[in-house]
Protein backbone atom coordinates (compact mmCIF):
# COMPACT_ATOMS: atom_id res chain seq x y z
CA UNK A 1 0.00 0.00 0.00
CA UNK A 2 1.64 3.34 -0.80
CA UNK A 3 1.58 5.59 1.88
CA UNK A 4 2.82 9.10 2.13
CA UNK A 5 3.62 11.05 5.45
CA UNK A 6 4.39 14.68 5.81
CA UNK A 7 5.87 16.28 8.58
CA UNK A 8 7.74 19.12 9.66
CA UNK A 9 5.08 21.84 9.61
CA UNK A 10 3.96 23.98 12.37
CA UNK A 11 4.15 27.87 13.01
CA UNK A 12 6.91 30.36 11.49
CA UNK A 13 7.18 34.08 11.57
CA UNK A 14 7.41 35.46 8.49
CA UNK A 15 10.90 35.60 7.09
CA UNK A 16 12.23 32.62 8.79
CA UNK A 17 12.78 29.29 7.32
CA UNK A 18 11.22 25.83 7.49
CA UNK A 19 11.73 22.13 6.46
CA UNK A 20 9.15 19.74 5.61
CA UNK A 21 9.84 15.97 4.98
CA UNK A 22 7.56 13.48 3.51
CA UNK A 23 8.42 9.87 3.83
CA UNK A 24 7.29 7.64 1.34
CA UNK A 25 6.32 3.49 1.68
CA UNK A 26 4.58 0.84 -0.58
CA UNK A 27 7.00 1.75 -3.88
CA UNK A 28 10.19 2.11 -5.51
CA UNK A 29 10.84 5.71 -3.91
CA UNK A 30 13.63 6.48 -6.53
CA UNK A 31 12.05 5.23 -9.36
CA UNK A 32 9.26 8.15 -9.01
CA UNK A 33 9.39 12.25 -9.23
CA UNK A 34 7.89 14.00 -5.55
CA UNK A 35 5.86 16.62 -5.88
CA UNK A 36 4.13 19.28 -3.36
CA UNK A 37 0.51 20.96 -3.36
CA UNK A 38 -0.66 23.32 -0.81
CA UNK A 39 -3.71 24.49 0.26
CA UNK A 40 -4.57 27.83 1.95
CA UNK A 41 -7.61 27.94 4.23
CA UNK A 42 -10.39 27.56 2.62
CA UNK A 43 -9.14 27.59 -0.61
CA UNK A 44 -8.34 25.78 -3.59
CA UNK A 45 -5.17 23.65 -4.69
CA UNK A 46 -2.27 25.00 -5.69
CA UNK A 47 0.73 23.28 -7.77
CA UNK A 48 3.80 24.02 -5.83
CA UNK A 49 6.40 21.97 -7.74
CA UNK A 50 8.12 18.78 -8.27
CA UNK A 51 11.96 16.81 -7.82
CA UNK A 52 12.42 14.61 -10.89
CA UNK A 53 13.59 11.08 -10.14
CA UNK A 54 18.07 10.76 -9.81
CA UNK A 55 17.20 8.63 -13.30
CA UNK A 56 16.27 12.36 -14.91
CA UNK A 57 18.88 14.50 -13.07
CA UNK A 58 16.94 15.24 -9.93
CA UNK A 59 16.25 18.23 -11.29
CA UNK A 60 12.94 20.72 -10.12
CA UNK A 61 10.14 22.61 -11.13
CA UNK A 62 8.43 25.63 -8.97
CA UNK A 63 5.68 27.35 -9.25
CA UNK A 64 6.38 31.06 -9.89
CA UNK A 65 4.50 32.13 -6.05
CA UNK A 66 7.73 30.04 -4.57
CA UNK A 67 10.46 30.38 -7.23
CA UNK A 68 13.59 31.03 -5.20
CA UNK A 69 12.65 31.33 -1.74
CA UNK A 70 11.68 27.23 -1.60
CA UNK A 71 13.76 24.24 -2.89
CA UNK A 72 13.03 20.49 -3.18
CA UNK A 73 15.82 17.71 -2.52
CA UNK A 74 15.35 13.44 -1.62
CA UNK A 75 16.85 10.84 -0.23
CA UNK A 76 16.09 7.72 -2.18
CA UNK A 77 18.02 5.69 0.46
CA UNK A 78 15.53 6.69 2.72
CA UNK A 79 12.23 7.58 0.91
CA UNK A 80 12.32 11.07 1.74
CA UNK A 81 11.76 13.91 0.14
CA UNK A 82 12.42 17.26 1.34
CA UNK A 83 10.70 20.79 0.15
CA UNK A 84 12.70 23.45 2.17
CA UNK A 85 10.94 27.06 2.61
CA UNK A 86 13.05 30.08 3.22
CA UNK A 87 12.15 33.70 3.49
CA UNK A 88 8.38 32.70 4.36
CA UNK A 89 5.48 35.32 3.99
CA UNK A 90 2.10 35.04 5.05
CA UNK A 91 0.47 33.98 1.95
CA UNK A 92 2.83 30.68 2.09
CA UNK A 93 0.35 29.60 4.94
CA UNK A 94 -1.52 26.80 3.55
CA UNK A 95 -1.56 23.28 4.28
CA UNK A 96 0.90 21.58 2.53
CA UNK A 97 0.48 17.54 0.96
CA UNK A 98 2.63 15.37 -0.57
CA UNK A 99 1.66 13.50 -3.73
CA UNK A 100 3.20 11.03 -6.25
CA UNK A 101 3.24 12.44 -9.50
CA UNK A 102 2.55 10.27 -12.27
CA UNK A 103 3.64 11.97 -16.00
CA UNK A 104 1.54 13.04 -18.16
CA UNK A 105 2.64 15.14 -21.20
CA UNK A 106 4.41 17.87 -19.81
CA UNK A 107 3.39 17.82 -16.41
CA UNK A 108 1.56 15.30 -13.99
CA UNK A 109 -0.77 14.24 -11.99
CA UNK A 110 -1.29 13.07 -8.71
CA UNK A 111 -2.20 9.16 -7.94
CA UNK A 112 -1.54 9.53 -4.32
CA UNK A 113 -1.55 12.19 -1.69
CA UNK A 114 -0.19 12.34 1.79
CA UNK A 115 -2.33 13.51 4.74
CA UNK A 116 -0.68 17.20 4.51
CA UNK A 117 1.05 19.25 6.98
CA UNK A 118 -0.49 22.73 8.16
CA UNK A 119 2.54 25.49 8.03
CA UNK A 120 1.26 28.93 9.45
CA UNK A 121 3.36 31.72 8.89
CA UNK A 122 2.31 35.18 11.49
CA UNK A 123 4.26 37.43 13.54
CA UNK B 1 -0.54 28.68 -18.21
CA UNK B 2 -4.12 27.03 -18.30
CA UNK B 3 -6.70 28.63 -16.64
CA UNK B 4 -9.51 25.98 -15.11
CA UNK B 5 -12.97 26.76 -14.67
CA UNK B 6 -14.91 25.13 -12.93
CA UNK B 7 -19.16 25.45 -12.93
CA UNK B 8 -21.40 25.37 -10.76
CA UNK B 9 -19.72 27.08 -7.81
CA UNK B 10 -22.07 24.80 -5.53
CA UNK B 11 -24.56 21.90 -6.54
CA UNK B 12 -27.08 21.15 -4.35
CA UNK B 13 -28.70 17.35 -4.98
CA UNK B 14 -30.83 14.90 -3.17
CA UNK B 15 -29.06 11.34 -2.89
CA UNK B 16 -29.57 8.87 -6.07
CA UNK B 17 -29.70 11.96 -8.17
CA UNK B 18 -27.39 12.92 -10.75
CA UNK B 19 -24.56 15.24 -10.92
CA UNK B 20 -22.93 17.03 -13.58
CA UNK B 21 -19.64 19.29 -13.37
CA UNK B 22 -18.37 20.99 -15.56
CA UNK B 23 -14.35 21.95 -16.52
CA UNK B 24 -13.58 24.95 -18.72
CA UNK B 25 -9.73 25.40 -19.81
CA UNK B 26 -8.80 28.78 -21.47
CA UNK B 27 -6.98 27.18 -24.04
CA UNK B 28 -7.18 23.28 -25.47
CA UNK B 29 -5.55 20.87 -22.75
CA UNK B 30 -3.13 18.70 -24.61
CA UNK B 31 -4.51 14.52 -25.38
CA UNK B 32 -7.05 15.00 -23.37
CA UNK B 33 -4.40 15.42 -20.11
CA UNK B 34 -7.31 16.25 -17.39
CA UNK B 35 -8.05 14.51 -13.77
CA UNK B 36 -10.83 15.29 -11.74
CA UNK B 37 -10.27 14.81 -7.33
CA UNK B 38 -12.68 14.25 -5.06
CA UNK B 39 -11.66 15.92 -1.25
CA UNK B 40 -13.77 15.47 1.91
CA UNK B 41 -13.44 17.86 4.80
CA UNK B 42 -10.18 17.56 6.72
CA UNK B 43 -8.91 15.45 4.42
CA UNK B 44 -6.65 14.88 1.18
CA UNK B 45 -7.32 15.15 -2.08
CA UNK B 46 -8.20 11.50 -3.76
CA UNK B 47 -8.06 10.95 -7.54
CA UNK B 48 -10.70 9.69 -9.25
CA UNK B 49 -10.33 10.28 -12.98
CA UNK B 50 -7.08 11.06 -15.33
CA UNK B 51 -6.74 11.51 -18.92
CA UNK B 52 -10.15 12.81 -18.99
CA UNK B 53 -12.23 9.41 -18.58
CA UNK B 54 -10.14 6.79 -16.88
CA UNK B 55 -11.20 5.88 -13.46
CA UNK B 56 -8.54 5.44 -11.15
CA UNK B 57 -8.21 2.36 -8.91
CA UNK B 58 -10.82 1.60 -6.99
CA UNK B 59 -13.13 4.29 -8.02
CA UNK B 60 -16.78 3.15 -8.57
CA UNK B 61 -17.99 3.07 -11.94
CA UNK B 62 -20.71 5.42 -11.24
CA UNK B 63 -17.81 8.41 -11.29
CA UNK B 64 -17.41 9.03 -15.29
CA UNK B 65 -15.14 11.66 -17.25
CA UNK B 66 -15.55 13.21 -20.37
CA UNK B 67 -14.47 15.75 -23.21
CA UNK B 68 -11.88 17.07 -25.15
CA UNK B 69 -10.32 20.00 -26.00
CA UNK B 70 -11.36 22.84 -23.56
CA UNK B 71 -14.76 21.43 -22.15
CA UNK B 72 -14.69 18.38 -19.73
CA UNK B 73 -17.74 16.82 -17.44
CA UNK B 74 -17.24 14.74 -14.55
CA UNK B 75 -20.45 12.57 -13.96
CA UNK B 76 -22.02 11.45 -10.85
CA UNK B 77 -24.96 9.03 -11.90
CA UNK B 78 -26.44 8.44 -8.64
CA UNK B 79 -25.09 10.45 -5.49
CA UNK B 80 -24.47 8.36 -2.61
CA UNK B 81 -24.00 9.70 0.96
CA UNK B 82 -20.18 9.50 0.92
CA UNK B 83 -20.35 11.56 -2.41
CA UNK B 84 -21.00 14.99 -0.75
CA UNK B 85 -18.00 16.61 -1.03
CA UNK B 86 -15.58 19.18 -3.13
CA UNK B 87 -14.35 18.36 -7.03
CA UNK B 88 -11.53 19.77 -8.37
CA UNK B 89 -10.12 19.09 -11.97
CA UNK B 90 -6.18 19.87 -12.92
CA UNK B 91 -4.26 19.59 -16.14
CA UNK B 92 -1.35 18.56 -16.99
CA UNK B 93 -0.80 18.63 -20.38
CA UNK B 94 1.21 21.36 -19.97
CA UNK B 95 3.71 23.28 -17.48
CA UNK B 96 2.82 24.41 -14.82
CA UNK B 97 -0.05 22.22 -13.42
CA UNK B 98 -3.51 24.00 -12.94
CA UNK B 99 -6.33 22.71 -10.85
CA UNK B 100 -9.97 24.41 -11.08
CA UNK B 101 -11.32 26.57 -8.27
CA UNK B 102 -13.54 23.62 -7.29
CA UNK B 103 -17.55 22.44 -6.93
CA UNK B 104 -19.01 21.73 -3.74
CA UNK B 105 -21.79 19.04 -4.40
CA UNK B 106 -23.61 19.50 -1.51
CA UNK B 107 -27.26 17.84 0.36
CA UNK B 108 -29.92 19.53 -0.75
Amino acid sequence: EVQLVESGGGLAQPGRSLRLSCTASGFTFGDYAMSWVRQAPGKGLEWVGFIRSKAYGETTEYAASVKGRFTFSRDDSNSIAYLQMNSLITEDTAVYYCTRPIYGSDSYYFDYWGQGTLVTVSS
Amino acid sequence: EIVLTQSPGTLSLSPGERATLSCRASQSVSSSYLAWYQQKPGQAPRLLIYGASSRATGIPDRFSGSGSGTDFTLTISRLEAEDFAVYYCQQYGSSPETFGQGTKVEIK
